[in-house]
């Protein structure tokens, strides 16, 4: 079946860092990407959908220039978190859509020290 | 603004069992897709059920099944004869141009 690559799966680092994931579609084309970040025990909420070959649509109250997207390719797109932040620590997950169906990262967590 | 809201934040069953878990939406769009997700321990999200809201017919997978109420915006799961494997987050998701998740509700399922 279908599969959605997301890297690394864990990443620790230092305040004031950037970091980026990155979520392939191994299989397919994904023609929207979602990314979510996950607090413990909480829900998915929306970062940002991204489409490909245009600027990703950010939520209310999500940081642009903190949450860099890139959707430059139907197979590959990533978030860069920029000047990182304790605060920033979180579980962050991508999901694609190809021919209405999605298909899920197996989501990354980050640490900043 | 599209919301969705899980009215339950936990839930148990006993093993065999059935147990439902609600969903209500809010949304001006006629035409969408509404989801239930499971999130076991490892967080990997996995899909249950889906239904288009242009159906009448209630989607049906295995022993799950869902009552959607489209005038109502419910979207409820039924999970018959229980497993314990069923323990998981279940997520209902309504999606548009956007997939929106509602706030989860922790399925624990007794032996």
């Amino acid at each position: 079946g279908a599969v959605v690559s997301q890297h690394p799966s864990r990443v620790i680092c230092k305040s004031g860092t950037s970091v980026k994931i990155e979520c392939r579609s191994l299989d397919f084309q994904a023609t929207t990407m979602f990314w979510y970040r996950q607090f413990p025990k909480k829900s998915l909420m929306l970062m940002a959908t991204s489409n490909e070959g245009s600027k990703a649509t950010y939520e209310q109250g999500v940081e642009k220039d903190k949450f860099l997207i890139n959707h430059a390719s139907l197979t590959l797109s990533t978030l860069t978190v920029t000047s990182a932040h304790p605060e920033d620590s979180s579980f962050y997950i991508c999901s694609a859509l190809s021919n209405e169906k999605l298909f899920f990262g197996s989501g990354t967590q980050l640490s900043v020290l | 603004a599209q919301t969705v809201t899980q009215s339950q934040p936990e839930m148990s069953v006993q093993e065999a069992e059935t147990v439902t878990l609600s969903c209500t939406y809010d949304t001006s769009e006629s035409d969408y897709y509404l989801f239930w997700y499971k999130q076991p321990p490892s967080r990997q999200m996995i899909l249950v059920i889906r239904q288009e809201a242009y159906k009448q017919q209630n989607a049906t997978e295995n022993r799950f099944s869902v009552n959607f109420q489209k005038a109502a915006k419910s979207f409820s799961l039924k999970i018959s004869d229980s497993q314990l494997g069923d323990a998981a987050m279940y997520f209902c998701a309504y999606r548009t141009d956007k997939l929106i998740f509602g706030t989860g509700t922790r399925l624990q399922v007794f032996p």
